[in-house]
């Protein structure tokens, strides 16, 4: 069966440091693989997904940036955070484009 | 820009009675809908994959229609027990050439009270 990891649970960081979240899939091959935030209230807002190794689409402009450095892994990342990066991160896969996704533990990062 | 819209936004009801909520969505370029529950401290899980007008899906207690000429989805919930109190997401692909993206309401968190 197929399951998805993805750490830390919970990260305090200081403004300007950098950060690197990482979200891994097992029993399964060429997945698509997205990175979600939630704010406060709100629902799931996708910032990047990728279709395969070294492929990634940025949804919206911001002080992040996604890596796939293997076909299962996928590392959310940022050199100098700012608090208005604090917020409810989510790893996600899909087989396919028509199927449902699954979903990580998620991150519930707050930066200070 | 594509807009999904839950409403209620948020759900109070009595152990036993039965609840329905609503997402709406542009119907043009309609690829598939999701529907997903997302409970405190758990990761969002499926519940329904629905990309035919006038699909009915059922899962026990919960059932959801389809109906995208006019861009909506209602999410029924019969006889709710206090373990349905969940958020629950409805999420859009609009296009089969996107890569799987979807876009999310933002939820309607539903509280059952025994």
């Amino acid at each position: 069966s197929q399951t998805i990891h993805q750490w830390p649970a919970t990260l305090v960081q200081p403004v300007g440091s950098p950060l690197s979240l990482e979200c891994t899939v097992e029993g399964t091959s060429n997945p698509n693989l997205y990175w979600y935030r939630q704010a406060a209230g709100r629902g799931l807002q996708l910032l990047f997904y990728s279709v395969g190794i070294g492929q990634i689409s940025s949804e919206v402009p911001q002080n992040l940036s996604a890596s796939r450095p293997q076909d299962r892994q996928f590392i959310l990342s940022s050199k100098k955070l700012l608090l208005s990066d604090s917020g409810f991160y989510l790893c996600a896969w899909t087989r396919d484009s028509n199927t449902e996704a699954f979903f990580g533990q998620g991150t519930r990062l707050t930066v200070v | 820009i594509l807009n999904v819209e839950q409403s209620p936004q948020s759900l109070h009801v009595q152990e036993g009675d039965s609840t329905n909520f609503t997402c709406s969505f542009p119907s043009s370029n309609f690829y598939a809908l999701h529907w997903y529950r997302w409970e405190t401290a758990k990761s969002p899980e499926a519940l329904f994959v629905m990309t035919l007008n006038g699909d009915e899906k059922k899962k026990g207690r919960i059932s959801a229609t389809l109906n995208t000429k006019e861009g909506y989805s209602y999410l029924y919930i019969k006889g709710s027990q206090p373990e349905d109190s969940a958020t629950y997401l409805c999420a859009l692909r609009f296009g089969s050439t996107n890569a799987g993206k979807s876009t999310f309401g933002d939820g309607t968190t539903l509280t059952v009270k025994p």
